[in-house]
């Protein structure tokens, strides 16, 4: 079966600052790999989606991951940050034949100071 | 407008009680969720129903029992709630199990089991 690690439980950083949150994931066969958003008190939003094709996968309010599959990644940037990006994210792996078996990180925080 | 409802917001009871949680989604989806998000925001997928074929993971207590009246809903009952119920539960859709990448969640439903 699949797994993800979310390497950061917290990442603080500044306003405009570029930002990382980092995904690796381990699985004996191929992926889907998924970033979502979850800001307080609501439901987890899609960032983006890595299914096939291009390894940069570009999403919503300026943030792309890149898939590294020799190193059993999918990283999450932004190259400048806002206080309203300050959420948990949360990455998540499946395989692509199972829609009931979505696996989930245990989420980073990600707090932007001003 | 909302995509993906769930009611009630917060549910506090006690151990022991029988209670229900709502989900309606009006996208038109044909495949619809249920997660459990614990104290340590671990999200795991609880079922996923689709045109009256349920799946439910291994590790979810039979007191847990999702029952869809139409399409448009998909409610959780829990029997016996346990301190252990506790947690945040999340509704989602997506439009087929075979376009099933894309999930929509509720807001979720804060449980505390007293």
């Amino acid at each position: 079966a699949q797994s993800v690690t979310q390497l950061d439980s917290q990442v603080p950083v500044f306003e405009e600052a570029p930002v990382e949150l980092r995904c690796n994931y381990s699985s004996s066969v191929s992926v889907y790999l998924f970033w979502y958003v979850q800001y307080p008190n609501q439901g987890l939003q899609l960032l983006l989606k890595y299914l096939s094709g291009s390894t940069l996968v570009k999403g919503i309010n300026g943030f792309e991951a890149e898939f590294n599959k020799s190193q059993t990644s999918f990283h999450l940037r932004k190259p400048s940050v806002h206080i309203s990006d300050t959420a948990e994210y949360f990455c998540a792996v499946s395989p692509p034949n199972n829609n009931n078996d979505m696996r989930f990180g245990a989420g980073t925080r990600l707090t932007v100071k001003p | 407008d909302t995509a993906v409802s769930q009611t009630p917001k917060y549910l506090v009871t006690q151990m022991g009680n029988d209670k229900s949680i709502k989900c309606e989604q009006n996208l038109g989806h044909d495949t619809m969720y249920w997660y459990k998000q614990d104290s340590k925001k671990f999200l795991k997928i609880m079922f996923s129903y689709n045109n009256k074929e349920l799946i439910i993971n291994e590790t979810v207590p039979n007191r847990f029992s999702p029952k869809s009246p139409d399409k448009a809903h998909l409610n959780l009952h829990i029997n016996s709630l346990e301190l252990g119920d506790s947690a945040v539960y999340f509704c989602a859709s997506s439009p087929s199990v075979t376009r099933w990448e894309t999930q929509y969640f509720g807001p979720g439903t804060r449980l505390l089991v007293l």
